[in-house]
């Protein structure tokens, strides 16, 4: 079982509309969840952390942490063709938080 | 212009030899991480360091070394004992060690011919 799994895609939605990406790791005992931005060819950019469950939301993007579910989600609300990217997850267990990264879902917006 | 600066961007290799890929940080921090991308897989440890003069294997660091002289510089080497390196090779920062929030250089790109 990988430790953290992502769906790869590709996800195709309609500019304007919601995109949901989802996330679901192995070690219960994380404490920290990361979603990355990976554009082709690019390095990842950090786009949201949470820790605690719940929702966050910070402007288009709302990242939401279900631990008992071991379960996280980035939304991206009004979706734009600039968002057209992979989404790295990204979660920190262990006794270093180190961090294991999934394989990643390719998001296409769509003109 | 803090940051990190990764180089080369692009390099090619013989089997056979070693290349050493460049990492700088004008961001004073104190971790740094090796980090190997190949399609379709997440991103996967190779190296890091909490400090200076000390370093830890990743999930993956057969066919590689490191070095940490300097605050600022972590160079990798890719050796001939790394069976398959062609890779995009990432190099990140963190504030301190276990403190999560990575920042990544622009990447390497090595292809063996």
């Amino acid at each position: 079982q990988k430790e953290v799994e992502q769906n790869s895609g590709p996800l195709s939605v309609p500019e304007g509309a919601i995109a949901s990406l989802n996330c679901t790791y192995s070690d219960r005992g994380s404490q920290s969840f990361f979603w990355y931005r990976q554009y082709s060819g690019k390095s990842p950019e950090l786009i949201m952390f949470i820790y605690s469950n719940g929702d966050k939301e910070d402007g288009r993007f709302t990242a939401q942490l279900n631990k008992a579910s071991q379960y996280v989600s980035l939304l991206i609300r009004d979706s734009q063709p600039s968002d057209s990217a992979t989404y790295l997850c990204a979660v920190g267990a262990g006794n270093n938080n180190d961090m294991r990264f999934g394989a990643g879902t390719r998001l296409t917006v769509k003109p | 212009d803090g940051g990190i600066t990764q180089s080369p961007k692009y390099l090619f290799r013989k089997e056979g030899q070693n290349v050493t890929l460049s990492c700088e940080q004008n961001l004073n921090h104190d971790a740094m991480y090796w980090y190997r991308q190949d399609p379709g897989q997440g991103l996967r440890l190779i190296y890091y360091s909490q400090i200076v003069n000390d370093f830890q294997k990743g999930d993956i660091a057969e066919g590689y070394s490191v070095s940490r002289e300097k605050k600022e510089s972590f160079p990798l080497t890719v050796t001939s004992a790394q069976k398959n390196p062609t890779a995009f090779y990432l190099c990140a920062t963190a504030r301190v060690f276990g403190a999560n929030v990575l920042t990544f250089g622009a990447g390497s790109r090595l292809t063996v011919l």
